[in-house]
């Protein structure tokens, strides 16, 4: 049971827009800044956004993450083939004093 | 370039001890927390703990506090993580990544070394 939720699964045609959630508390995601990994099949997770809403040199801007009291998202516009992965979410949640993950959620491109 | 390097797949028996390695390269190893990530087989991410180089400062999220130990060495910039008796439930790739941000309420993990497989089976 991760402490924070996410959906296991979300998908979209190649051109459409998808978003995907992670939800927790007031220790973790409303009190701190959001993170979120992309693995792509077979390799090691990559940055994707970090401090909720930043993306790291070389990453597409048509992925963006955003945050609204305890719940945070991450979406990707235009989806491309590509972009299939599974997607977490983490933060560091103060009452357990180190970070956590979502449990992940797949991203199937139809 | 900043890079993390593990070391190879492991396959060991059940009560067997076992360290694997993460070198950092590219960067000021001792300046920069290291952490390490649990994946067990078709699982999600788990997050096992975190260590400071320059003061060796480990912290451990409860699933993993005194099941594992993480050090490191900074005279050969690498990190370590050690089972001193391994068990079937084990079995998972281990992955290490450096920490960034201003301060650990607000970190992130960037880069990722590239996994080590372990394998526990009798």
């Amino acid at each position: 049971q991760s402490v924070l939720t996410q959906p296991p699964s979300a998908s979209g045609t190649p051109g459409q827009s998808v978003t995907i959630s992670c939800s927790g508390s007031t220790s973790n995601i409303g009190s701190n800044t959001v993170n979120w990994y992309q693995q792509l099949p077979g390799t090691a997770p990559k940055l994707l956004i970090f401090s909720t809403d930043q993306r790291p040199s070389g990453v597409p801007d048509r992925f963006s993450g955003s945050k609204s009291g305890t719940s945070a998202s991450l979406a990707i516009s235009g989806l491309q083939s590509e972009d299939e992965a599974d997607y977490y979410c983490a933060a560091w949640d103060d009452s357990l004093n180190c970070g956590v993950f979502g449990g992940g959620t797949k991203l199937t491109v139809l | 370039e900043v890079l993390l390097l593990q070391s190879g797949a492991e396959v060991k028996q059940p009560g067997e001890s076992l360290k694997i390695s993460c070198k950092g390269s590219g960067y000021s190893f001792s300046g920069y927390w290291i952490g390490w990530v649990r994946q067990m087989p078709g699982k999600g991410l788990e997050w096992m703990g975190i260590i400071y180089p320059d003061t060796s400062e480990t912290r451990y999220t409860t699933s993993f506090q005194g099941q594992v130990t993480i050090s490191t060495d900074k005279s050969i910039n690498t990190a370590f993580l050690h089972w001193s008796s391994l068990k079937a439930s084990d079995t998972a790739m281990y992955y290490c990544a450096r920490v960034r941000g201003p301060q650990l309420k607000t970190n992130w993990f960037d880069p990722w070394g590239q996994g080590t497989l372990v394998s526990v089976s009798s």
